[in-house]
């Protein structure tokens, strides 16, 4: 399996809302990340995982709550969302370990809609 | 990570070789190159990335200049599934994870 699934493709979701989006790999790798991207803008990281630790979280408001329950999955827990929190969720997964260079490699995201 | 620039949108004929260029004036000695490719709304696909030698793949190649201040993604013979947001980035070559960070691209749209 060499590839990076995101669970669900599309997501609306009112403003008091909770749902969480899911990722998940079966590459062996190591670290995971959530990317957020909106409309005609490049991605931005918001949170990474390294052997099931958070390592970086690029101060996300706590509406959004990452979780990684194994090394195999990742998931995005989200509350009380805003409707400018509309966007193209990105997850990705790099090997780490002896790996060199440490490659990310993406999910097809989900299109989360806050109305 | 230092900074890169792109032109933000090319085009090229199909069954053309497109070559989409890149600077990063300011690259540290022990920083990648790495080009990532995004077709409209799906997510980001790895392409290739270089250190100091030019590299190629099945994807494409990437010429890296000796100076290391530019770059150009080399696609042999474009096809309209080539059109996406192409993204040259450069990051360090730490151990542990890392962000990438994106700039804003290059659009590349192949032409019939």
């Amino acid at each position: 399996d060499t590839e990076v699934t995101q669970t669900p493709k599309h997501l609306v979701m009112g403003m008091t809302n909770k749902k969480s989006l899911k990722c998940e790999q079966h590459m062996g790798h190591r670290a995971m990340y959530w990317y957020k991207q909106k409309a005609k803008k490049p991605p931005e990281l918001m949170f990474v995982y390294s052997y099931e630790k958070l390592s970086i979280n690029e101060s996300v408001p706590s509406r959004f709550s990452p979780e990684c329950p194994n090394s195999s999955l990742l998931n995005l827990h989200l509350h009380a969302l805003q409707p400018e929190d509309s966007a193209l969720y990105l997850c990705a997964s790099s090997p780490l370990g002896d790996v060199w260079p440490d490659t990310q490699y993406f999910g097809p995201g989900t299109r989360l809609t806050v109305l | 990570d230092a900074k890169t620039t792109q032109p933000p949108s090319m085009d090229c004929a199909e069954g053309r070789a497109a070559n989409l260029p890149c600077n990063h004036s300011t690259i540290s000695g022990n920083e990648y190159v790495y080009w990532y490719r995004q077709i409209h709304s799906q997510g980001p696909q790895y392409i290739i990335h270089g250190l100091k030698n030019n590299e190629t793949n099945e994807m494409a190649s990437l010429i890296i200049t000796e100076d290391r201040k530019s770059s150009t993604l080399i696609l042999p013979h474009a096809t309209l599934r080539d059109t996406a947001v192409y993204y040259c980035i450069v990051r360090a070559s730490i151990q542990g994870a890392q962000k990438l960070v994106f700039g804003q691209g290059t659009r590349l749209t192949i032409n019939p």
